[in-house]
C-alpha cells in the first residue's frame, strides 16, 4: 500500500474552517483516497473518500489535487468535537485499509 | 452506535484464562476486520475475512484465534497472552471494495494481568 504523510498535530479556532492536508507522492492511478477520524475513546469513524474529483458530503469536503499527490481534508466550520486524530489513507486493490499515525486537530475554544 | 457492535466493552484476564472478543454487524457487509490499538502507536490490521473466509493474517500470534461462522458475526478467541497484548481491540465491516468505506466499532478495552 502507498504511504501518505500528514503532520502530527494542528491547531484552530473554533467555528473557524481547517484544511488538513495528506501527501501520497506515489499514489497508483487506482489508490482511492480515504480520510477517517478517530474521537478519544471511539473507534474510527469514516470521513469521506475519493478518487479524482473533489467530494462534499454533510460532514467536509476532500480537495484533490490535478496529479492525485496530495489531498486536503476541509471542515467548513470546526466545532470543539471535531477534536480527533484524523487519518488519510490509500486504499488499493487489495481489501485493507493500513492507518498510518494522523494528525492530531486540537479545537481552540 | 454505528452498526457494528463489540463485546464486552471492556475486559480484565489473566495470562492464563480463556476469553473471547464478540463482533456483530447488521449492515449487510460482507468483510470484517480485527485491529489493534496499543498506546500510542497506530492501528494495526490483524485478520481480515471477506465472506466467512480468512483473506489475511497479519503474523499474528497463534495466541489470537480468529472465527468467523457468518457474514455477521466475527469472534477473537484469546489464550495465554501477554501483558503486552494489553491494548484496544476493533472490529470493522465493509462492503468490500476499495471505495466503500469501513465501519468501526467501539472497540473491547483489554488489559492482560
Amino acid at each position: 500500500d502507498a504511504k501518505t504523510t500528514q503532520p502530527n498535530s494542528m491547531e484552530s479556532n473554533e467555528e473557524e474552517p481547517v484544511h488538513l492536508p495528506c501527501n501520497h507522492s506515489t499514489i497508483s492511478g487506482t489508490d482511492y483516497i480515504h480520510w477517517y477520524r478517530q474521537l478519544p475513546s471511539q473507534g474510527p469513524e469514516y470521513v469521506i473518500h475519493g478518487l479524482t474529483s473533489n467530494v462534499n458530503n454533510r460532514m467536509a469536503s476532500l480537495a484533490i489535487a490535478e496529479d492525485r499527490k496530495s489531498s486536503t481534508l476541509i471542515l467548513h466550520r470546526a466545532t470543539l468535537r471535531d477534536a480527533a486524530v484524523y487519518y488519510c489513507i490509500l486504499r488499493g486493490r487489495g481489501d485493507k485499509i493500513i492507518f498510518g499515525k494522523g494528525t492530531r486537530l486540537h479545537i481552540l475554544p | 452506535e454505528t452498526g457494528v457492535t463489540q463485546t464486552p466493552r471492556h475486559l480484565v484476564m489473566g495470562m492464563t484464562n480463556k476469553k473471547s472478543l464478540k463482533c456483530e454487524q447488521h449492515l449487510g457487509h460482507n468483510a470484517m476486520y480485527w485491529y489493534k490499538q496499543s498506546a500510542k502507536k497506530p492501528l494495526e490490521l490483524m485478520f481480515v475475512y471477506n465472506f466467512k473466509e480468512q483473506t489475511e493474517n497479519n503474523s499474528v500470534p497463534s495466541r489470537f484465534s480468529p472465527e468467523c461462522p457468518n457474514s455477521s458475526h466475527l469472534f477473537l478467541h484469546l489464550h495465554t497472552l501477554q501483558p503486552e497484548d494489553s491494548a484496544l481491540y476493533l472490529c470493522a465491516s465493509s462492503q468490500g471494495g476499495q471505495g466503500a468505506g469501513y465501519t468501526f466499532g467501539s472497540g473491547t478495552r483489554l488489559t492482560v494481568v
